[in-house]
């Protein structure tokens, strides 16, 4: 089982739908989540970051952490085609040799459509 | 302006040579990582620091080879041990390891000709 899994896509979504991108994680302990979008050749830049079980909402992201299914998602609303990205799930390990790793899902390519 | 600088954005290698990938850093951060991207991937850890002198292998160490003599600098040394080298190579640093958000530089691609 991977670290930090996520659906490859391609999603493709509307201008003006929620694009919904999903991650799930190994290691239970875990307690650092981030979510990163990545333009084509270029670095990744980090949108959001949660900590705590529930919602956590910045202007049109809202990511959203269950930690006893071991989820994370990233919801955009109001998808506009500059979204259109790859978006990194990415966590930190809990403990043990591995504490502070930071691990990375494959990434999800979302595509918004005119 | 503080950030992360990576050099050089492109390098081209022989095959059976060395190479070392620059990483320098003024956020005055203590942990650095190093990954790898290959094309329509995510990105896979090859090492991480916590702190100066200081390192540990992440998932895909072989081959590859770091130092961490100064708390700004943590360069990657590619070797001739690496069987397929031609990759996107990111350097991140972070506050503490693992619990702060990520900056990651602009990215070395590198090719082996």
């Amino acid at each position: 089982q991977k670290e930090v899994e996520q659906n490859s896509g391609p999603l493709s979504v509307p201008e003006g739908a929620i694009a919904s991108l999903n991650c799930t994680y190994s290691d239970r302990g875990s307690q650092s989540f981030f979510w990163y979008r990545q333009y084509s050749g270029k670095s990744p830049e980090l949108i959001m970051f949660i900590y705590s079980n529930g919602d956590k909402e910045d202007g049109r992201f809202t990511a959203q952490l269950n930690k006893a299914s071991q989820y994370v998602s990233l919801l955009i609303r109001d998808s506009q085609p500059s979204d259109s990205a790859t978006y990194l799930c990415a966590v930190n390990s809990a403990g043990g040799t591995s504490y502070g790793k930071l691990t990375f899902g494959q990434g999800t390519i979302l595509t918004v459509h005119p | 302006d503080g950030g992360i600088t990576q050099s050089p954005k492109y390098l081209f290698r022989k095959e059976g040579q060395n190479v070392t990938l620059s990483c320098e850093q003024n956020l005055n951060h203590d942990a650095m990582y190093w990954y790898r991207q290959d094309p329509g991937q995510g990105l896979r850890l090859i090492y991480y620091s916590q702190i100066v002198n200081d390192f540990q292998k992440g998932d895909i160490a072989e081959g590859y080879s770091v130092s961490r003599e100064k708390k700004e600098s943590f360069p990657l040394t590619v070797t001739s041990a690496q069987k397929n080298p031609t990759a996107f190579y990111l350097c991140a640093s972070s506050i503490i390891l693992g619990d702060t958000e990520a900056f990651f530089g602009q990215g070395t691609r590198l090719t082996v000709v």
